[in-house]
């Protein structure tokens, strides 16, 4: 079965370092890929997205994500944190010869230092 | 845009009771999604719909909980009868596909139920 592997469950960082989060996911057709953040108490707000092309996409937030295909990766980075940046962040996957359904990681919770 | 809407916002109902939530889609979207959300689990999805037709629902745990689309800019989600292991944050996206193209999906706000 497809899957979408995050593998820290949580992370702290302080405020201004940088930080990259990890996203795998199984190999299959070629993969659309995206990054959610969601806010305690809110729903998911879309980061950015890869389909095709340039494999360094820049999003909102001062965020940008990497898709290397021969590692099944997309990592989210951001070279200086703000305390706001403080939630929870999902890496979502759709594939070409699927059905139009995203499959999930389990999230990554960020906290913030001061 | 509103964005997509559900209501309610929050529920809270006993053992055995009829709940239904809604959702109303980003206008011109005609894919629409129903996700659960908790610590174990994670983010689920549910059911999904395509111009109104369910698509896929074997992410629908029983028999209990249903859906529904009776058009472009309505869905429902039942549970009937609710149990307190239902309770969840249930979320409803919403994108516009077009053949084999992917687009992402607006996420609503979530409906936290509590079953009792």
């Amino acid at each position: 079965a497809q899957s979408v592997t995050q593998p820290d469950i949580h992370i702290t960082v302080s405020e201004g370092a940088s930080l990259e989060l990890r996203c795998n996911y199984s190999y299959g057709a070629t993969p659309y890929l995206f990054w959610y953040v969601q806010s305690p108490g809110q729903g998911l707000q879309l980061l950015l997205k890869y389909f095709s092309g340039d494999t360094l996409v820049q999003g909102i937030k001062g965020f940008e994500a990497e898709f290397k295909r021969s590692q099944s990766s997309f990592n989210l980075r951001k070279p200086s944190v703000h305390w706001s940046d403080a939630a929870e962040y999902f890496c979502a996957v759709g594939w070409s010869s699927g059905a139009q359904k995203l499959v999930f990681g389990q999230g990554t919770r960020l906290t913030i230092n001061p | 845009d509103a964005g997509v809407i559900q209501s309610p916002r929050h529920e809270v109902t006993e053992m055995g009771q009829e709940v239904t939530l809604r959702c109303k889609p980003i206008s011109g979207h005609n894919s629409l999604f129903w996700y659960r959300q908790t610590m174990m689990r994670g983010l689920e999805l549910l059911i999904y719909f395509n111009n109104n037709v369910p698509i896929d629902d074997s992410g629908m745990p029983e028999d209990r909980f249903s859906a529904k689309m009776p058009n472009a800019s309505f869905s429902t989600l039942k549970i009937q009868p609710s149990e307190p292991r239902d309770s969840a944050v249930y979320f409803c996206a919403s994108s516009f596909t077009s053949g084999g193209s992917r687009n992402e999906q607006f996420f609503g706000p979530g409906t936290r139920l509590t079953v009792l």
